[in-house]
Formats: C-alpha cells, structure tokens, sequence
C-alpha cells in the first residue's frame, strides 16, 4: 500500500484494557490520520498529524488519543477500550494539505 | 471487511455495461473532489480526481463529472468487469481545510 503500514492487522482485546495501533510509513508526508469505518458511518477522522508532534482532533476523538514522535510513525492509542470501539481503523497519509490520501489496509479491532 | 458495504446503496450492472456511480457533496466552497475505490478487507484506493475549476475528467475506463451548481459529483466506469465490485467513495476538500470528507459510499455490484 504505497509505502504505508498498519500494525496489528487483527486484534481483540478487553473492554478496559489499553489498546495501541500503530502506523508507518515510508513516504516521508507530513500530513497522517487515524480513520474508523463503521457501517452505516462511513470514514470518520479521528485525529490528524500536520507534523511531528503537532497533532489535532478529528471528528470523533472522544476515547482516543494520538501521539508523533518522528515523521515515519503514528500512535493511536485507546486508553480504555469500550466496545462501541469495535470498530475498522484506517491510517492514512498525505504529503501536502490538499492531495488526495494513501491509506493502509486496516487494523480491525474488537472489543470483547 | 464485508461490513463496509452494510447499509449503503447498491448498483447492480451486467458486466460489460457502464456504470455511473453519484454523489452529493456538502459544502460549495470545496474545491477538491476525489474518488476512492474499498474492496472487501483493504483500505480505501485512489481513482480518480478533479479539482473545481474542471467539470469533467477522464482516466483508464473511468470519467468523474463535476456539477458545482446543484453539487453533484459521478464517477462513470466504462464497460464493468466483475473487478470494479467495490465500495465506491466520493470524498471533498476545501481551500482553507484540510481535512478530506467523506461520503458514506455506493456499494457496486458486477453480475457475470
């Protein structure tokens, strides 16, 4: 997937328990995202990356927290996963600002 | 996986016809149009794009029509191959945002 990789492809975890996931890439972009797709919701930003350390909200951020410490890598980390989490989680990256997305293949994640 | 096409409109076309595929975007001050193919189990892939001051652009088998007056974006695939069934996604952006938006996406269905 053009030099971008989820980690885990699969997981399930307890509710409660932390949860992290974890995308790289090797495009050197600026701009990365954190995606979930649920049915009937369609792709929802969770939260965004314009650069290392400088992170942002999306549109779904409750429960959620992100962190970029170096360009290639993108945390997103459940602190208390909640089964209204279960969810497909997409990364996506960008080099500039207004350019289409290059996403992973997901991480699908179920909390049990 | 096969959850992303729960819940959305389908397109059913005989191969070998063309399909046209629509979408309705919200905000009039986007300038930046793209359409993302989902097969079942991977992440979201780019198609095809066209940007606001075109209203019609063409790739391999595929043309995407833009309509700024009623809003209205298509996504046309010329002769269907039982490999165009997918999720289809439009997504917009606009000049001073950064972020793409996503539709919730027509679900395409090649019948041999």
């Amino acid at each position: 997937d053009a030099g971008i990789t989820q980690s885990p492809r699969h997981k399930v975890t307890e509710t409660g328990t932390p949860v992290t996931l974890r995308c790289h890439q090797t495009e050197n972009h600026r701009y990365m995202y954190w995606y979930r797709q649920d049915p009937g919701h369609g792709l929802r930003l969770i939260h965004y990356s314009y650069g290392v350390k400088d992170t942002d909200k999306g549109e779904v951020s409750d429960g959620y927290s992100v962190s970029r410490s170096k360009t290639e890598d993108f945390l997103l980390t459940l602190e208390s996963a909640t089964s209204s989490q279960t969810s497909v989680y997409f990364c996506a990256i960008s080099g500039t600002s207004n350019y289409g997305y290059t996403f992973g293949s997901g991480t699908r994640l179920t909390v049990v | 996986g096969e959850s992303v096409g729960l819940h959305l409109p389908t397109l059913s076309v005989q191969e070998g016809d063309n399909s046209i595929i629509n979408c309705a975007y919200s905000n009039s001050a986007s300038d930046y149009f793209i359409w993302y193919k989902q097969e079942s189990g991977k992440g979201p892939q780019f198609i095809i794009d066209i940007r606001s001051n075109m209203d019609k652009r063409q790739g391999q088998r595929v043309t995407v029509l833009l309509n700024k007056t009623v809003k209205h974006l298509s996504l046309q695939i010329a002769a269907t191959q039982p490999g165009d069934s997918a999720v289809y996604f439009c997504a917009e952006q606009g000049r001073s945002q950064g972020n793409l938006i996503f539709g919730k996406g027509t679900k395409l269905s090649v019948k041999p």
